[in-house]
């Protein structure tokens, strides 16, 4: 089975500009996860979406929104880019929820830079 | 709310010897643990989990790690490090409560020849 893909796999922006990023679960999964890695604050988890619907939300502020299609495939968009938006964003796929233990299975991850 | 804690963020340890990396989690109900290994400019890749039942767990590349609830800890053992388990590694914890998956911060391994 191919494995997680994540598109592009490396991004630059500028202030103020808006990004989407693009994840593709690995087939018959249906929980897509985002999260932001950082040297900072580490991973922190983003949202996770399952049959289309946001399950649950991290602290993070609006301008980062996500969506999930049909086929599982999700995207994430940040609007107004900063600087401090600059990391790498991972996707991670699973058969059902986190909060049911489920196995999360990671992309290769979008690093993004912020200029 | 669930938390985990990783004590050290940096481990050398030599070749040959053994790696010990700590994780404590904090959760209101039964968790699931997790450990993942991150190697330079790739995603994270899972060791092993503990859901329920056997309280040892046995992950791949020679990594174990052993539940302990009345020590709310997850600690990942390997018995003898090899070069390529230099690398960052990642205790995390799930639970029903808080519906997410949730990091320790991390520890990188370095392993002296």
């Amino acid at each position: 089975k191919a494995g997680v893909t994540q598109t592009p796999r490396y991004l630059i922006k500028t202030r103020g500009q808006q990004v989407t990023l693009s994840c593709s679960p690995i087939s018959g999964h249906r929980s897509v996860s985002w999260y932001q890695q950082t040297p900072g604050q580490g991973l922190q988890f983003l949202f996770e979406y399952f049959s289309e619907t946001q399950r649950n939300k991290g602290n993070f502020p609006g301008r980062f929104s996500g969506r999930q299609f049909s086929n599982s495939r999700s995207e994430m968009n940040v609007s107004t880019l900063e600087l401090g938006d600059s990391a790498l964003y991972l996707c991670a796929s699973s058969l059902g929820l986190a909060g049911d233990g489920e196995t999360q299975y990671f992309g290769p991850g979008t690093r993004l830079l912020v200029l | 709310a669930q938390s985990v804690t990783q004590l050290g963020s940096h481990v050398s340890v030599s070749e040959g010897a053994l790696v010990l990396l700590r994780c404590n989690y904090s959760s209101s109900v039964p968790p699931y643990l997790f450990w993942y290994v991150q190697y330079p400019n790739q995603g994270l890749q899972l060791l092993l989990k503990y859901t329920t039942g056997a309280t040892l767990v046995k992950g791949i590349n020679g990594f174990e790690a052993e539940f302990k609830k009345s020590e709310t800890s997850f600690h990942l053992t390997k018995p003898s490090a090899h070069m390529s388990d230099a690398a960052e590694y990642f205790c995390a914890v799930s639970d029903a409560a808080g519906n997410k998956l949730t990091f320790g911060g991390g520890t990188r391994v370095l392993v002296k020849p």
